[in-house]
């Protein structure tokens, strides 16, 4: 069973096309992540959700706006996609309650590369 | 803000050799974790070491190891006998956690691109 999955792997699109990346895992862990990794492979956070609330909201145009429904699945919608949105997104899971095996780890999914033409 | 700095983009190490990624990172904060993952050709982030800022002894994981020097914010990896398997991008990895229980996400550096030679 995977961890962190990440739906769809791999998306190409149009420019200014609407597009979902959706994101579950079965670790019961209380807080999820969404990372951009761009063509340099810098990896950056974008939001970060614990228990269903946004704890973490970084500097990122209002096209994107991450839901999460329940705690075990994030998902990220773009509005308007452009060539910059070009890039692998990573969705992350923790558990960082204290008393946990091992606090502090994120454990990633595997990716989705989104290209915009 | 906290910065981690990752200073060689690129590495290259023989086959059976050993080698040492550098990592420094800029905190104020005193409780923290460190990371070193690892992104192999098939973009999985995979954890290859963690060490807590209040643990003086450095983390091994087999043939990985750390040596954590918290005075000067530096937190280098070794590999040793080095394998083919290990060529990937090295990412190192800052994380403060709250006592509360909360906790940043993680702030990586810009990696390390290793090269392993046969």
């Amino acid at each position: 069973d995977t961890a962190v999955s990440q739906t769809p792997k791999y998306l190409v699109t149009q420019m200014g096309n609407d597009k979902s990346i959706k994101c579950e895992q079965n670790l019961g862990h209380d807080t999820m992540y969404w990372y951009k990794q761009d063509s340099k492979k810098f990896l950056k956070i974008m939001f970060s959700y614990n228990n269903k609330e946004l704890i973490i909201n970084e500097t990122v145009p209002n096209r994107f706006s991450p839901k999460s429904p329940d705690k075990a699945h994030l998902n990220l919608h773009i509005n308007s996609l452009e060539l910059g949105d070009s890039a692998v997104y990573f969705c992350a899971s923790s558990q960082d309650v204290s008393g946990s095996s091992l606090p502090g780890e994120l454990f990633f999914g595997e990716g989705s590369r989104l290209t915009v033409l | 803000a906290q910065t981690v700095t990752q200073s060689q983009p690129e590495m290259s190490v023989q086959e059976a050799e050993t080698v040492t990624l550098s990592c420094t990172y800029d905190t104020s904060e005193s409780d923290y974790y460190l990371f070193w993952y690892k992104q192999p050709p098939s973009r999985q982030m995979i954890l290859v070491i963690r060490q807590e800022a209040y643990k003086q002894q450095n983390a091994t994981e087999n043939r990985f190891s750390v040596n954590f020097q918290k005075a000067a914010k530096s937190f280098s990896l070794k590999i040793s006998d080095s394998q083919l398997g290990d060529a990937a991008m090295y990412f190192c990895a800052y994380r403060v956690m709250y006592s509360g229980g909360g906790a940043d996400g993680l702030t990586f550096g810009k990696g390390t691109h290793l090269i392993i030679q046969p």
